[in-house]
């Protein structure tokens, strides 16, 4: 089944301890996206991927690092979380450099205390 | 990125009445692509809109790309509760950097 996998899909951390959160994607697509949820603010994009090795910033990047070693992993990594980094996260992938249908991932609740 | 707004935030409609949401932007899109989200879920594709004045239907949805492609719309016809969710715009193709609407979240009363 083709699917966006995010784990874990419920966080509470404390300020400053750093944390990963994975997405992999089964699909062999090229472009991947990380975005956070926000009440009334809708989906911002933090980062995004065209390819392996190649990342980008999107609209909202402070606070988050991302990599991008292998095509079907694209981790969101906070060095250093702050309570303002507490949102819902995406990851996304689609198939031609974000021009085709985006595949959303079940989603990540992320809470800083 | 380009700033793409989208109305109404919220609508709250009976059952069987007719929904639209619009989304705005201040330049030309290149695509644009509609996605809904229901209550506790991830967004979902809906459609992509790719020509100047396109159209195109799904069952009770319609969805038109504006003759300038600076704006859309998403008409549901006679809403049934399953409608219940954010529908979300986003402009797509040509940008590796992609801009949501804020979204419309519809309520629908039975």
């Amino acid at each position: 089944e083709a699917q966006v996998t995010q784990n874990p899909r419920y966080l509470i951390t404390v300020t400053g301890k750093k944390l990963t959160v994975t997405c992999s994607q089964n699909m062999n697509h090229e472009y991947m996206s990380w975005y956070r949820q926000d009440p009334g603010l809708g989906l911002r994009q933090i980062y995004y991927s065209m390819n392996v090795e190649v990342t980008d910033k999107g609209d909202v990047p402070e606070g988050y690092k991302v990599s991008r070693k292998e095509k079907r992993n694209f981790p969101l990594i906070l060095e250093s979380p702050s309570p303002n980094q507490t949102s819902l996260y995406f990851c996304a992938s689609s198939g031609l450099a974000g021009q085709d249908e985006q595949f959303f991932g079940p989603g990540t609740r992320l809470t800083v205390l | 990125g380009q700033q793409v707004m989208q109305i109404p935030q919220y609508q709250h409609v009976q059952e069987g009445e007719d929904f639209t949401t619009y989304c705005n932007s201040s330049t030309t899109l290149s695509n644009i692509q509609w996605y809904k989200q229901r209550p506790g879920g991830h967004p979902v594709f809906l459609i992509q809109l790719v020509k100047s004045g396109e159209v195109k239907k799904q069952k009770r949805l319609t969805f038109q790309f504006g003759e300038a492609k600076k704006n859309s719309s998403l008409h549901i016809t006679a809403t049934q509760t399953t409608d219940v969710g954010t529908y979300f715009c986003l402009n797509s193709g040509g940008y590796q950097k992609v801009t949501f609407g804020t979204g419309t979240k519809l309520q629908v009363i039975p």
